[in-house]
């Protein structure tokens, strides 16, 4: 079975401390993986996608990498700020159309 | 370019009754999806078109759903004879084609169904 598991479920960080989150999928055979940030309430918002042959991708603060042998990719925050605070996903597409999400990692960053 | 478009936003609706969402993808994506999200989960995939043709359902998406696409561009899902477990976030996406790029896909901010 495909799966996507993310760990831990939540994660408080002092303002302007760097972070890691972690995603683990159960199949090497991944299609591309997908970052989304989530407020309450709210939909998902886009951060990065990483394609089967890339190794990382980077935007601004953020830093996604993929490890497919490992089945592990991480997302890094650097110098993290009060407005990082929202729940996490990572969603991976194992090529047959759709993402298959985990169950996110809520983070909130102590001003 | 707004984005991916859902409405209702809200909606409360009595057990047994019927309701409709509507999606409105970004213009030029040609593939739309449905994901269902509760509390504390991730999203779960429920259905999704290319153009007009829906080419897969899940099996959490029962003969009580039934989702439409009628001219390969807005969509509507709609819910029969609505249950307590149907309330739930009902998320729209779009993407261009990603068999070829593996393009991001695109959320919309979701519409809240509580049945009460």
């Amino acid at each position: 079975k495909q799966e996507v598991t993310q760990i831990p479920a939540a994660l408080s960080v002092p303002e302007g401390e760097n972070l890691v989150l972690n995603c683990s999928f159960t199949d090497s055979a991944i299609y591309n993986l997908q970052w989304f940030r989530q407020d309450p309430g709210k939909g998902l918002t886009s951060l990065l996608l990483i394609q089967s042959s890339q190794r990382e991708q980077t935007s601004g603060r953020l830093n996604a990498s993929l490890d497919k042998s490992s089945g592990r990719s991480t997302l890094y925050i650097a110098a993290s700020q009060p407005g990082d605070s929202a729940t996490y996903l990572c969603a991976v597409n194992f090529g047959n159309e759709k993402l298959t999400f985990g169950t996110g990692t809520r983070l909130t960053i102590i001003p | 370019d707004t984005g991916v478009s859902q409405n209702p936003r809200h909606k409360i609706t009595k057990r047994g009754q019927n309701v409709t969402f509507r999606c409105d993808p970004i213009s030029e994506h040609n593939r739309l999806y449905w994901y269902r999200q509760t509390l504390g989960q991730g999203p779960e995939f429920l259905t999704y078109f290319q153009n007009e043709a829906q080419l897969e359902k899940s099996r959490l998406l029962s003969d009580r759903f039934s989702a439409e696409r009628p001219k390969g561009s807005f969509s509507t899902l709609e819910i029969q004879r609505t249950e307590q477990g149907d309330s739930a976030m009902y998320l729209c996406a779009s993407s261009l084609d990603t068999r070829t790029g593996g393009n991001t896909i695109y959320f919309g901010e979701g519409s809240w169904l509580t049945v009460v």
